[in-house]
């Protein structure tokens, strides 16, 4: 099975600061990777696919980037509503495994 | 739109059973896989699998292959996911979600398991 690494797992940020999350994969994936953000509470939500391609709806704020087994989600000038957890998600095989998470604190 | 919805919450004991149900709308159930996906009390997401809508068949990943079944009812649009001979560790929020891409999320179903 694929492995996917995230880090970091928390991360402390001002309101309109940029972050990048990492996510290794322990083989490649070929750029089938996806990020979806959770709020506490709520469902997760897609943000990016395909590495690089963002969901309908979700702001350009948010970016995807990589290739082969390391990638990355780079959100830039941090919204109060941009606060909550993030995972990645290898999408290109069954088992399709999540990363352990982000959770994206307001400093 | 569209939009999935969950069945609600349940509290059952160890050793019983129970069906979660995940009912879609706003699109063609059977263009699209369902998968689910479980998370624990304040842990992360964890992949169980998926259904394609097609032909009914389940992919269980390897946590998920002794006491839980994808099933479907098509004509109802509806996706159902049973979990037998319940554990304490079974205790989690369940979700389904649409298609490989997982473009769109049920709400949740809570599942509590206590004696």
């Amino acid at each position: 099975d694929i492995q996917m690494t995230q880090s970091p797992a928390s991360l402390s940020a001002s309101l309109g600061e940029t972050v990048t999350i990492e996510c290794l994969a322990s083989e490649d994936i070929y750029d089938i990777l996806a990020w979806y953000q959770q709020k506490p509470g709520k469902s997760p939500q897609l943000l990016i696919y395909d590495a690089s391609s963002l969901h309908t709806g979700v702001p350009s704020r948010f970016s995807g980037s990589g290739s082969g087994t390391q990638y990355s989600l780079k959100i830039n000038s941090l919204q109060p509503e941009d606060f909550a957890s993030y995972y990645c998600q290898n999408g290109l095989s069954a088992p399709r495994t999540f990363g352990a998470g982000t959770k994206l604190e307001l400093k | 739109q569209i939009q999935l919805v969950q069945s609600g919450p349940e509290l059952k004991k160890p050793g019983e059973s129970l069906k979660i149900s995940c009912k879609a709308s706003g699109y063609t159930f059977t263009d699209y896989a369902m998968q689910w996906v479980k998370q624990a009390p304040g842990k992360g997401l964890q992949y169980m699998g998926w259904i394609n809508t097609q032909t009914g068949k389940p992919t269980y990943a390897d946590d998920f292959k002794e006491r839980f079944v994808f099933s479907l009812e098509t004509s109802a649009s509806t996706a159902y996911l049973q979990i037998n001979n319940l554990k304490n560790e079974d205790t989690a929020t369940y979700f389904c979600a649409r298609s490989l891409r997982m473009d769109a999320w049920g709400q949740g179903a809570s599942v509590t398991v206590s004696s």
